[in-house]
């Protein structure tokens, strides 16, 4: 069965470190979908990323980056120069065709980022 | 982007009341819904697998008798908890598929806050 694991449960830095925020997939599957999501304290989810499994280039947004290595099932997601205002919890989450056949979202457990001034 | 509404955002109820939750893509049609629960400090869990027209599909442990999901458009999906106790104090999310969007495409509600006395 699909499974997500996110072995960190809570990470605080110092603003303008960077951190990095691991996640590790379980799939049968050969096509699948990776997400992350941020819910900063208000409980709405962000929307952050989606890369399929045939895509492992890593990606750069702003400050965010994404690292895919299928060979070690990670989708590991580093945040630059942090700031406070990155406080919040990530979470991964799997899709594949195992999900049922709405294909629904399996997330990890999350990880409670703190972000210190 | 794709929006989905919830409300209310916040409810508060006696034990024993029935509380409904409405769920709306504003600008897309949705023919597969979500809903989550999230506990404080844990994960989104799936509880139903909702889709226009039919009934819903339910995750192993949740009593579809307690909690009643609608979905009779394409825009529209409910939630009702019935006979609430204090603990189905959660927060309930529901998310949406756009029904032209590419796969496991899903968008998050703002989530609504349910506690009950």
């Amino acid at each position: 069965a699909q499974k997500v694991t996110q072995a960190q449960t809570e990470i605080s830095v110092v603003e303008k470190e960077d951190v990095t925020l691991d996640c590790v997939y379980e799939t049968r599957d050969t096509t699948y979908y990776l997400f992350w999501y941020k819910q900063p304290p208000s409980g709405e989810l962000v929307f952050l990323i989606r890369r399929n499994s045939f895509d492992e280039q890593n990606e750069i947004s702003g400050r965010y980056s994404w690292n895919f290595q299928k060979s070690t099932s990670s989708f590991n997601f580093t945040i630059t120069a942090s700031q406070v205002v990155d406080s919040a919890v990530y979470f991964c989450a799997l899709s594949d065709s195992f999900s049922g056949s709405a294909r629904q979202l399996t997330f990890g457990s999350g990880t409670q980022l703190t972000v210190l001034p | 982007g794709a929006v989905v509404s919830q409300h209310p955002s916040r409810v508060i109820c006696k034990s024993g009341t029935s509380v409904k939750i409405e769920c709306r893509s504003l600008d897309f049609q949705a023919t597969t819904m979500f809903w989550y629960r999230q506990f404080p400090k844990q994960s989104l869990m799936l509880m139903a697998t909702s889709n226009e027209g039919s009934k819903a599909t339910y995750e192993q442990g949740v009593e579809k008798d307690k909690f009643l999901i609608n979905h009779a458009s394409l825009t529209l999906s409910t939630l009702t908890v019935t006979s609430a106790h204090p603990e189905d104090s959660s927060f309930y999310i529901c998310s949406a598929r756009d029904r032209s969007g590419g796969a496991n495409e899903q968008f998050f509600g703002p989530g609504t806050r349910l506690t009950v006395l």
